[in-house]
């Protein structure tokens, strides 16, 4: 049962353009949403989060934007560059039962910036 | 403080074979968290302790799984005969329980990466 979606498997980019990643959640119980950056042979590493009564959260080049009512969140990374190149992962948890720290993941989309 | 660290980093074995996995996490972190990933996929939650205490497992745990933490410090996570769909990179996160529901405070390990052949 997935219930946290990024249905783009890959997204190739420009230098210096923008990068626009997307997920999907199917449970309307998730109220807190986190993107996580993985590179090759090392374990995800928190990029930037948004509680579900916000819709725009801000962090440097990174801006994720939460919209509710489609269950729908993005990620936008401004400008890009070519460290950016990794696997991003969108995550889901619904702090209420799962305080604890239960993430749901999606499948992540790896991203390439190229020169 | 070297962050969360997973051994070994590679682990290849034969089907029908036991195999043990070690996470040390930050030395204050009192939340230790397993996570599978397998090709393609995200990290599935397997299973969490607090301190000592195993406190949730997943149904992705089978009965040929077993996780431990003795003393609330490092943590076993133990796989009994072993099959290919065990194939898998083994995440282990820590946290503090003050800081988990502020941008959840994890620190992923770099895995251990398992191949079942």
């Amino acid at each position: 049962d997935q219930q946290v979606k990024q249905n783009s498997p890959s997204l190739s980019v420009q230098e210096g353009r923008i990068s626009i990643l997307n997920c999907d959640y199917t449970n309307s119980m998730f109220d807190y949403f986190l993107w996580y950056k993985k590179y090759p042979a090392e374990g995800p590493t928190f990029l930037i989060s948004i509680s579900s009564i916000k819709d725009k959260n801000e962090d440097g080049r990174f801006t994720v934007f939460l919209n509710k009512s489609a269950k729908h969140l993005s990620l936008h990374i401004v400008p890009s560059q070519p460290g950016d190149s990794a696997v991003y992962f969108c995550a889901a948890i619904i702090m209420t039962t799962d305080s604890w720290g239960k993430l749901q993941f999606g499948a992540g989309t790896q991203v390439v910036v190229t020169p | 403080d070297t962050g969360v660290s997973q051994n070994p980093r590679h682990k290849i074995t034969k089907r029908g074979q036991n195999v043990t996995f070690r996470c040390d996490p930050i030395s204050e972190h009192n939340r230790l968290y397993w996570y599978r990933q397998t090709l393609g996929q995200g990290p599935e939650f397997l299973t969490y302790f607090q301190n000592e205490a195993q406190l949730e497992k997943s149904r992705l745990l089978s009965d040929r799984f077993s996780a431990e933490r003795p003393k609330g410090s490092f943590s076993t996570l133990e796989i009994q005969r072993t099959e290919q769909g065990d194939s898998a990179m083994y995440l282990c996160a820590s946290s503090l329980r003050q800081t988990a529901l502020s941008n959840y405070g994890y620190t992923f390990g770099s895995g251990t990466r398992l191949t079942v052949v």
